[in-house]
């Protein structure tokens, strides 16, 4: 039971270019998330998919769009990366519902340069 | 809406005193409370929870935390640090069905020997 895991765990961006963020989980949740963390900023939500076939935008979903692929796996996409998306992502997944706490990836560091 | 507030993005203890971090939460309905608590270069893992029931919520690693709705406050506490305490400590807030999760900036602990 690997839990929720992430790809790539680094990654360098020039501006302008494009990457996808990797995010499965093993434990059979409905729910998964995309946060970013910046210092002093917290957890911030970027999109979320409360089930399969469904997403949401979260706090700051500007730059970003997702895909819930199936039900293990949610991916996160930066079009056309800029500088202020230099940060840490992490995925999380949950249980159906807000009783529940989430679990969440290793995060993946990202700095566009 | 909801928000969380943690006092103090640095606290400082010496190794074998009380350890205290503040959070105050604000929600619209019911409240379910989170501690998660990040090592570095790791991703959150969860501490403890308040969903419904004893307002007192023990949790993993000797830390507790007191539910005070009068005060709107979910203070975390352990009697006596240890080194390996050190790490950053975020409270989240959930509730009323939303899938939305929302945390605190943080709180980073050091423990001095």
């Amino acid at each position: 039971n690997a839990g929720v895991t992430q790809t790539p765990k680094f990654q360098v961006l020039k501006t302008g270019q494009s990457m996808t963020l990797q995010c499965a989980q093993d434990m059979n949740h409905n729910s998964m998330y995309w946060y970013r963390q910046d210092p002093g900023m917290g957890l911030r939500l970027i999109y979320y998919s409360a089930s399969e076939g469904t997403t949401d935008k979260g706090e700051v979903p500007n730059g970003y769009n997702v895909s819930r692929l199936n039900k293990r796996e949610f991916s996160l996409r930066l079009e056309s990366a800029a500088p202020s998306q230099t940060s840490v992502y992490f995925c999380a997944s949950r249980n159906r519902d807000y009783v529940h706490e989430q679990y969440f990836g290793p995060g993946t560091r990202l700095t566009v340069t | 809406a909801q928000s969380v507030t943690q006092l103090g993005s640095h606290v400082s203890v010496s190794e074998g005193a009380l350890v205290l971090l503040r959070c105050n939460y604000s929600s619209s309905v019911p409240p379910y409370l989170f501690w998660y608590v990040q090592y570095p270069n790791q991703g959150l893992q969860l501490l403890l929870k308040y969903t419904t029931g004893a307002t007192l919520v023990k949790g993993i690693n000797g830390f507790e935390a007191e539910f005070k709705k009068s005060e709107t406050s979910f203070h975390l506490t352990k009697p006596s640090a240890h080194m390996s305490d050190a790490a950053e400590y975020f409270c989240a807030v959930s509730g009323g069905g939303y899938q939305k999760v929302t945390f605190g900036t943080g709180t980073k602990l050091q423990v001095i020997p």
